[in-house]
């Protein structure tokens, strides 16, 4: 079946810092890659929408400067959380098309926590 | 008002009991429907689509009434393992945006 490695699982950085999680389909083209973001006992929340080989579209209330996304290849989409706050820990996971059946899959998720 | 409501629960059931859950979205136009289950600190995983007819998948049965704008989830015979929250979730535009319910926590007991 379709297959989206996340790494890293969990990180822990300091205030400022910047953290790069990536996104990469294993057996499958993953033209759209969702990001989502899941604080404590609330549900997943979208973050923005990237298509290989242009720019991401962001949600309402995401900043787009501080949430990095590069969709360069068909197989991999990364997002950088840049000048990470203790806010900005949280759970982030990525979604991508598997256009096969109109199924979606999930990374396994990223647990940041910013100290 | 949220675009996909849930109660949160936790709904707090015996093994082998029946419980059923119900989501309701705004949007009239939404096109697509799942279940999803979470396990604590895991993605999500898709447990069923729903579709207009209703489907059943072993102990699984899911409905969708689009006039009242709700889907419910049905589970029977409760096992210890079903013990997750369930995520109702709405694609509003073909595929190009899910929306999550805040989910609905099962725990099962002995």
């Amino acid at each position: 079946g379709a297959v989206v490695s996340q790494h890293p699982s969990r990180v822990i950085c300091k205030s400022g810092t910047s953290v790069k999680i990536e996104c990469r389909s294993l057996d499958f083209q993953a033209t759209t890659m969702f990001w989502y973001r899941q604080f404590p006992k609330q549900s997943l929340m979208l973050m923005a929408t990237s298509n290989e080989g242009s720019k991401a579209t962001y949600e309402q209330g995401v900043e787009k400067d501080k949430f990095l996304i590069n969709h360069a290849s068909l197989t991999l989409s990364t997002l950088t959380v840049t000048s990470a706050h203790p806010e900005d820990s949280s759970f982030y996971i990525c979604s991508a098309l598997t256009g096969t059946n109109y199924g979606y899959t999930f990374g396994s998720g990223t647990r940041l926590t910013v100290v | 008002r949220k675009e996909v409501e849930q109660d949160p629960g936790p709904f707090n059931v015996p093994e082998g009991a029946t419980v059923a859950f119900n989501c309701t979205y705004s949007n009239s136009a939404s096109q697509s429907f799942f279940w999803y289950r979470q396990d604590c600190r895991k993605e999500p995983k898709l447990l069923m689509s729903v579709y207009s007819s209703g489907n059943e998948d072993g102990r699984f049965t899911a409905q969708l009434n689009r006039a009242s704008q709700y889907i419910s989830l049905l589970i029977r015979d409760s096992k210890l393992s079903d013990s997750a929250t369930y995520l109702c979730v709405v694609d509003n535009n073909a595929g190009n945006m899910l929306t999550f319910g805040g989910g609905t926590r099962l725990m099962v007991k002995p």
